[in-house]
């Protein structure tokens, strides 16, 4: 089945205590991004990726950072994470993204609480 | 920058009903798409539909259809036959040459018996 995957579902952490949000899609798809979803703030780009070894900042960087080493693969990194990063977070994949308008596959999302 | 508003934080429609939620978005751009999404209560982001601007055709899909007015950078959506499996957040979304989604800030839909 075609899908993006996420883990874990739900995280809660003590802030500055490091962890990672693994993202995978099984599609071949060029494009993945991280957002996160705020209450009255809709869904805001953190990085993003056009291919492996190629990332960008989106919207929301500060405090977070991802790799891509393999396409299917895509981490979020928060090194020392604070309260003020607790938020919904979606992992999504396109198999071109822009000016093509392929629509995104989100992953079932990750609720983190920092304390 | 471009910015999609929903005006409407919640809704609400009787089951079998007709209900329109509204979006507006700015741009400068002339090739762009939109699209809207649907989140259920199991938090999923699930694409409803996708207009693409340089059609003038309004996009449907079974009980969903846009009106999509270009001038005045309207995106409204439209949903028929209202059932209770459409309660959700609903979020429109914007994107052209940058390389993201750019949502509005949400409508949340509640469907009454």
């Amino acid at each position: 089945e075609a899908q993006v995957t996420q883990n874990p579902r739900y995280l809660i952490t003590v802030t500055g205590k490091k962890l990672t949000v693994t993202c995978s899609q099984n599609m071949n798809h060029e494009y993945m991004s991280w957002y996160r979803q705020d209450p009255g703030l809709g869904l805001r780009q953190i990085y993003y990726s056009m291919n492996v070894e190629v990332t960008d900042k989106g919207d929301v960087p500060e405090g977070y950072k991802v790799s891509r080493k393999e396409k299917r693969n895509f981490p979020l990194i928060l090194e020392s994470p604070s309260p003020n990063q607790t938020s919904l977070y979606f992992c999504a994949s396109s198999k071109f993204f822009g000016t093509g308008g392929s629509p995104l596959h989100f992953g079932n999302g990750t609720r983190l609480t920092v304390t | 920058a471009q910015t999609v508003t929903q005006s409407q934080p919640e809704m609400s429609v009787q089951e079998a009903e007709t209900v329109t939620l509204s979006c507006t978005y700015d741009t400068s751009e002339s090739d762009y798409y939109l699209f809207w999404y649907k989140q259920p209560p199991s938090r999923q982001m699930i694409l409803v539909i996708r207009q693409e601007a340089y059609k003038q055709q309004n996009a449907t899909e079974n009980r969903f259809s846009v009106n999509f007015q270009k001038a005045a950078k309207s995106f409204s959506l439209k949903i028929s036959d209202s059932q209770l499996g459409d309660a959700a957040m609903y979020f429109c979304a914007y994107t052209g040459t940058a390389s993201k989604l750019t949502f509005g800030t949400g409508t949340r839909l509640q469907v009454t018996l």
